[in-house]
């Protein structure tokens, strides 16, 4: 079955305690990409990969990192959460980045960062 | 600054009925692709359908279409003979092309749609 995985689906955490959400999608997509999405302000990027090596500053990377070390995987990493960043994750991926590709959505991770 | 923005917070419908959801957009770049998901209760999103910057009709897609006026930068979302299911949140989404640097992908706040029986 075509789909987009993260893990986990729930996490509970402190400040500062470094944290990973992995991603993997089995499309063969090339474009994946991270977004957090919070009540009343919809879903924000975080990161984009147009392949892999390829990484790009979405319009909230403050306090994120990613790799795309292989074309499978984009995992999101927080090096020192802080509670402003408790929210709900999702990471996707599209064939490619431009044309009608429209983009896949894993099922989404819960963070709180207490 | 590029945005999207979707000016109904909510709306309702009466089932059977069409609804237009609204979407304006702002970007410098002449090449980008539209598209509209769908969130249900249950969270995941589902992808509606895309329009992009160079097509000349409006797109289709089963119950929905889009109404795609470029001039005005809009791309509003038209749901035919609603149902019950279509009580989701919707939102407007809007990925720019080349010219900008890069391919980033940007979306609307969103538009709760709630339908009655």
């Amino acid at each position: 079955e075509a789909q987009v995985t993260q893990n986990p689906r729930y996490l509970i955490t402190v400040t500062g305690k470094k944290l990973t959400v992995t991603c993997s999608q089995n499309m063969n997509h090339e474009y994946m990409s991270w977004y957090r999405q919070d009540p009343g302000l919809g879903l924000r990027q975080i990161y984009y990969s147009m392949n892999v090596e390829v990484t790009d500053k979405g319009d909230v990377p403050e306090g994120y990192k990613v790799s795309r070390k292989e074309k499978r995987n984009f995992p999101l990493i927080l090096e020192s959460p802080s509670p402003n960043q408790t929210s709900l994750y999702f990471c996707a991926s599209s064939l490619s980045a431009g044309g009608p590709n429209e983009q896949f959505f894993g099922p989404g991770t819960r963070l709180t960062v207490l | 600054a590029q945005k999207i923005t979707q000016t109904q917070p909510g709306m309702f419908v009466q089932e059977k009925e069409a609804v237009t959801l609204d979407c304006t957009y702002d970007t410098s770049d002449p090449s980008y692709g539209l598209f509209w998901y769908k969130q249900p209760s249950s969270g995941e999103m589902i992808f509606l359908i895309y329009q992009g910057s160079y097509d000349q009709q409006n797109a289709t897609e089963g119950r929905y279409s889009l109404n795609f006026q470029k001039a005005r930068k809009s791309a509003n979302l038209v749901i035919s003979a609603s149902q019950l299911g279509d009580s989701a949140m919707y939102f407007c989404a809007m990925r720019e092309g080349r010219e900008t640097g890069g391919f980033k992908t940007i979306f609307g706040a969103g538009t709760r749609l709630f339908v009655k029986a």
